[in-house]
């Protein structure tokens, strides 16, 4: 079945410090795939996705390659804020997974001054 | 516009209860799917409706259930809840529950069976 493996947490960085979050996949299909964030005490917010191979998602400074070669979908920042400490999820989703987001575990990053 | 509206944000019950939660989606939005969140199993999708109709399930026991109304508003039970029921239910809106549409999520109700 579907599965999204993302790299244990927590991650720890300083303001300004480059940010990746290693994502890797296996489905069945053309996968689209996202990032959620989830910060403290709220539901998941939608940060990017891309839908077909060689995409590139981008919103607010975070940016994710759809690398079909590889199956990956790492995030990456090019400078942190502490405004940016939450917790990250890859997501995909496939035409025949019926209508469902399959989530990674998660990984918390922590900014820190 | 309104985002996704999940009711009540958090509650505390007894195991062997039943509970009702309630998630109303945005407006124009016709799939409401259902996550629950736990530290253990993480996001685990628990069932989709849309127009009324379960399109697809979680591998979750009976005790899940779930039901959407013709205004698209959705309510999911748990019955005999179980201390491992304690979870963040997590209800996600989307025009037609394709990816290209986009989910979003609301803030989920916190569930503590104690």
């Amino acid at each position: 079945g579907d599965s999204v493996t993302q790299m244990e947490g927590p991650v720890t960085l300083s303001e300004e410090a480059f940010l990746t979050i290693n994502c890797t996949y296996t489905a069945t299909g053309y996968p689209s795939l996202f990032w959620y964030v989830q910060y403290p005490g709220e539901g998941l917010q939608l940060l990017l996705k891309a839908t077909k191979a060689d995409d590139k998602g981008s919103n607010k400074g975070f940016e994710a390659t759809y690398r079909k070669e590889t199956t990956s979908f790492h995030l990456e920042k090019g400078s942190v804020q502490v405004s940016d400490s939450a917790v990250y999820f890859c997501a995909l989703w496939t035409t025949g997974g019926g209508n469902k987001l399959t989530f990674g575990t998660g990984t918390q990053l922590k900014v820190e001054l | 516009k309104a985002g996704v509206t999940q009711t009540p944000r958090y509650l505390i019950k007894t195991r062997g209860q039943q509970v009702t939660l309630s998630c109303s989606p945005i407006s124009g939005h016709r799939s409401v799917s259902w996550y629950q969140q736990t530290p253990g199993q993480g996001l685990q999708f628990l069932f989709e409706y849309f127009s009324e109709t379960q399109r697809n399930k979680g591998n979750f026991p009976g005790r899940f259930s779930g039901r959407q109304f013709s205004n698209s508003r959705s309510e999911m039970n748990v019955s005999t809840l179980e201390l491992g029921d304690s979870a963040l239910y997590l209800c996600a809106s989307s025009l037609g529950g394709l990816a290209n549409y986009g989910y979003t999520f609301g803030s989920g109700t916190r569930l503590t069976v104690v």
